[in-house]
């Protein structure tokens, strides 16, 4: 199966402050990538849709502004929880697709 | 009614027996189907796609697929510990006719597998 990365794989930061994570494609090129959050003890939700060269597509109640995706290459993807929240501690897995989706390693990220 | 939905689990079976896990799906224009696992605390790996009726194997795994039903199941047969994991159920989202990517997944049934 194809090959995805996410950087960093564990964060911790303070309530109010941003934090970035990058989900890169290692062997192959990808125009679309997803964002998908799991709480614990439930499934995958579904974000947003990163488009590369375009604004990303978000799935109703997910606030854009708060989560910014970047696609500006064929392989890199970056979502930005600004002024992150308790609440927004959360495992975050990016996917990239070439006819499946294949998953990164996930980025567990804690707000204290 | 839930898009994409599993049968609620947990399942135990002894080491050795069969498993099967099964998942329906609303969207009768849906095209794709796959089981990803999921052990605790990691991402989910894909086991099997599965594209047209009737039934796919590869190794212990067989993906069985009844679209007039909506409906996908998983076996894994000789089931071993280590197959103890969350199974997602995932079906792929068309929207006019055009499948986008985009995957809708099961809420998951917890598998374990005993000694």
């Amino acid at each position: 199966g194809a090959v995805v990365s996410q950087h960093p794989s564990w964060v911790i930061c303070k309530s109010g402050t941003s934090v970035k994570i990058e989900c890169r494609s290692l062997d192959f090129q990808a125009t679309t990538m997803f964002w998908y959050r799991q709480f614990p003890k439930q499934s995958l939700m579904l974000m947003a849709t990163s488009n590369e060269g375009s604004k990303a597509t978000y799935e109703q109640g997910v606030e854009k502004d708060k989560f910014l995706i970047n696609h500006a290459s064929l392989t890199l993807s970056t979502l930005t929880v600004t002024s992150a929240h308790p609440e927004d501690s959360s495992f975050y897995i990016c996917s990239s697709t070439q006819e499946t989706q294949y998953f990164g390693p996930g980025t567990r990220l804690l707000v204290l | 009614q839930k898009e994409v939905e599993q049968n609620s689990g947990p399942l135990s079976v002894p080491e050795g027996a069969i498993a099967s896990l099964n998942c329906t799906y609303s969207d009768r224009g849906s095209q794709s189907f796959f089981w990803y696992r999921q052990y605790s605390g990691k991402s989910p790996e894909l086991i099997m796609s599965i594209y047209s009726n009737g039934d796919k194997e590869d190794g212990r795994f067989t993906a069985q697929l009844n679209k007039a039903s909506q409906y996908v199941s998983l076996l894994i047969r000789d089931s071993q510990p280590s197959d103890s994991a969350t199974y997602l159920c995932a079906v792929n989202t068309v929207a006019g006719g055009t499948s986008y990517g985009k995957l809708t997944f099961g809420q998951g049934t917890i598998l374990t597998v005993h000694p």
